[in-house]
């Protein structure tokens, strides 16, 4: 069963500049999340999508950032425009929604470090 | 609202030594707690879980029981081996609703170094 795919690896931008990442969750899982990990803090969830819905965008800055998931499977993170605290991994993950056992189990891409200079 | 503390790091051991990260954490009403592991490069995995009071998580000789009196999940290794040398996570989720669990509230994370 093929993992979480998140592209890119690392991406280096200026301030005030855009980007934007792509996630691809494991094949089936209908609940998607993205995670801000700051250097020595545990992951922030930013967004969390059933479906192609959003569940919780709480913590997601708005004026900055946007989440989008077509069709209900792949999803992009857009920051614009990026700011030096920016600068983090951006963790994508999904889980199942079928199971007691399964679904609170959240499965983790490598992540895509970005550096905001 | 719901937190997870974790001891101050990093922790540095030799080879075979015994292990213990602490974990703490605050939460209404009766969540799911894990244990996750991040190497050098890689994204987090899951090491294990724990969805109920007195449940004992075990994987790869790692052990962690949810103790709802402490509220704890202590992360612990009888003896550890240079390839466990990583960042752990200790993390909580709670069910909020309908089909989907909640978002997963992280630790700080503690960073293990473990020397031949």
């Amino acid at each position: 069963e093929a993992g979480v795919a998140q592209s890119p690896r690392y991406k280096i931008i200026e301030k005030r500049q855009s980007v934007a990442f792509w996630c691809n969750p494991i094949s089936g899982h209908a609940t998607l999340y993205w995670y801000q990990q700051i250097l020595g803090q545990g992951p922030k969830l930013l967004i969390q999508f059933q479906n192609n819905g959003v569940v919780d965008d709480s913590q997601l800055p708005k004026d900055r950032f946007s989440a989008e998931r077509l069709k209900g499977v792949d999803s992009t993170l857009k920051i614009q425009p990026a700011k030096l605290e920016d600068s983090a991994v951006y963790l994508c993950a999904s889980s199942s929604i079928r199971g007691l056992a399964a679904k609170n189990i959240q499965y983790f891409g490598a992540g895509t470090r970005l550096s905001v200079l | 609202g719901n937190s997870v503390t974790q001891m101050e790091g990093p922790v540095t051991l030799s080879e075979e030594a015994f292990l213990t990260i602490n974990c703490t954490y605050t939460a209404t009403g009766y969540p799911s707690l894990f244990w996750y592991v991040q190497y050098p490069g890689e994204g987090l995995q899951l090491l294990l879980k724990a969805t109920k009071a007195d449940d004992k998580g075990s994987n790869k000789g790692f052990e962690a029981t949810y103790r709802k009196e402490t509220t704890s999940f202590h992360l612990e290794k009888g003896s550890v081996q240079v390839s466990d040398s990583a960042v752990y996570f200790c993390a909580l989720t709670w069910d909020a609703g309908g089909t989907s669990y909640g978002k997963l509230t992280f630790g700080q994370g503690t960073i293990l170094t473990v020397h031949p």
